[in-house]
């Protein structure tokens, strides 16, 4: 069974940067699409973009350039960046195994709850 | 890029079945998949390419998808199986993935 876990700051400052990371067990991040969703208070899901071991990236365009997402294979872990964040960005973010257009997303961290907040 | 539009709400009687529909401009040519949220916890994948269920998922939870809507079906619904439910596919014309906004099943 493959367990993802995030882990990041849960509270970041307006115009700062947002940083989490996803730690994945059980699986290769080298296998796999490894994507993140974000869900803002009673709100629904939103994607934000998924990373492919081989680096390749697709991010939402809603989110207009503050989205990067990275890799370290050596850690078995993936991790996602938003700059000039705004209380607009609050949300609960998780990570999850994106396994492909026909399948959608299969695993699931517990998520972790980000606050813009001064 | 894809919209796919559901139902805010849906309500059922215990024992009774449950229709979610999630429409779309031609989404029965795009692979669905469902998920259902519960309170405080992550999405879990019930439904995945229009009518597949992953292990776990009970056989009263089913799928289909035609035309311009995919329907989620739960059958002899249960109290357990108040949730929010989400259909998703991927925009291949955009390449990106898109959710509908969710409808939260109330089981009276």
């Amino acid at each position: 069974q493959v367990h993802l876990q995030e882990s990041g700051p849960g509270l970041v400052k307006p115009s700062e940067t947002l940083s989490l990371t996803c730690i994945v067990s059980n699986e290769s991040i080298s296998s796999s699409y490894w994507t993140w969703i974000r869900q803002s208070p009673g709100k629904g899901l939103d994607w934000i973009g998924y990373i492919h071991y081989s680096g390749t990236t697709n991010y939402n365009p809603s989110l207009k350039g503050r989205v990067s997402m990275s890799l370290d294979t050596s850690k078995n872990q993936f991790s996602l960046t938003l700059t000039s964040v705004t209380p607009a960005d609050t949300a609960v973010y998780y990570c999850a195994r994106d396994a492909g257009s026909s399948w959608g997303f299969d695993f699931w961290g517990q998520g972790a709850q980000v606050t813009v907040s001064s | 890029s894809s919209v796919l539009t559901q139902p805010p709400s849906v309500s059922v009687a215990p024992g009774k079945t449950a229709t979610i529909p999630c429409g779309g401009d031609d989404i029965g040519s795009d692979s669905v998949h469902w998920y259902q949220q519960k309170p405080g916890q992550a999405p879990v994948l019930v439904i995945y390419y229009d009518s597949h269920r992953p292990s776990g998922t009970p056989e009263r939870i089913s799928g289909s998808n035609s035309g311009n809507t995919a329907t989620l079906t739960i059958s002899r619904v249960e109290a357990g199986d108040e949730a929010d439910y989400y259909c998703q596919v991927w925009d291949s014309s955009s390449d990106l993935w898109v959710f509908g906004g969710g409808t939260k099943l109330t089981v009276l």
